[in-house]
């Protein structure tokens, strides 16, 4: 079993859709989590950050997560054609020392 | 302003030649990560430094080498040993507040092509 093991991709949704990315992760020590969007040939950027159980919510994009089944999503809501790239799941393995762990990575297309 | 500098952005290397891929950063951070991308894949954890004069190997050290001796420099080494060097490397830092690890910046990158 893959430390952070995201959906397989590639997503493609129509403009203005609900986009759905979801994560797994092993170590029910982790207390961190981070979902970042990449685009192709530049480096990553955090979009949302959340600690605690439930939802976060900041503008078009909700994170949500849940320790109990080892569970990190995002929505985006009313999606863009510039929200066209991968997003990226990165956790905090705290039982491997605090290693901060990326998923491979879901590639989303938003079909104007 | 605060970040995290990378150089160069882009980098050749021979055969069989040590190269050093440097990173600065002014956040003042504690942690630094060094990350390996390959094309249409994700981030591969090289080696991290969570204080200054220490630093542990990630899932693919072999044929690197870092140090640490200051809290802004965590510079990377791809060494002649490491067959397959091509890639986008990535250096990241971040802090520790009441316990929690928070979140992680990146600099631009640094794109090694060996030639």
């Amino acid at each position: 079993q893959k430390e952070v093991e995201q959906n397989s991709g590639p997503l493609s949704v129509p403009e203005g859709a609900i986009a759905s990315l979801n994560c797994t992760y092993s170590d029910r020590g982790s207390q961190s989590f981070f979902w970042y969007r990449q685009y192709s040939g530049k480096s990553p950027e955090l979009i949302m950050s959340i600690y605690s159980n439930g939802d976060k919510e900041d503008g078009r994009f909700t994170a949500q997560l849940n320790k109990a089944s080892q569970y990190v999503s995002l929505l985006i809501r009313d999606s863009q054609p510039s929200d066209s790239a991968t997003y990226l799941c990165a956790v905090y393995l705290e039982t491997s020392g605090s290693r901060l762990t990326f998923g491979e990575g879901t590639q989303l297309t938003v079909n104007p | 302003d605060g970040g995290i500098t990378q150089s160069p952005k882009y980098l050749f290397r021979k055969e069989g030649q040590n190269v050093t891929l440097s990173c600065e950063q002014n956040l003042n951070h504690d942690a630094m990560y060094w990350y390996r991308q390959d094309p249409g894949q994700g981030l591969r954890l090289i080696y991290y430094s969570q204080i200054v004069n220490d630093f542990q190997k990630g899932d693919i050290a072999e044929g690197y080498s870092v140090s640490r001796e200051k809290k802004e420099s965590f510079p990377l080494t791809v060494t002649s040993a490491q067959k397959n060097p091509t890639a986008f490397y990535l250096c990241a830092s971040s802090s520790r507040t009441r316990a929690l690890n928070t979140e992680a910046f990146f600099g631009q990158g640094t794109r090694l092509t060996v030639v």
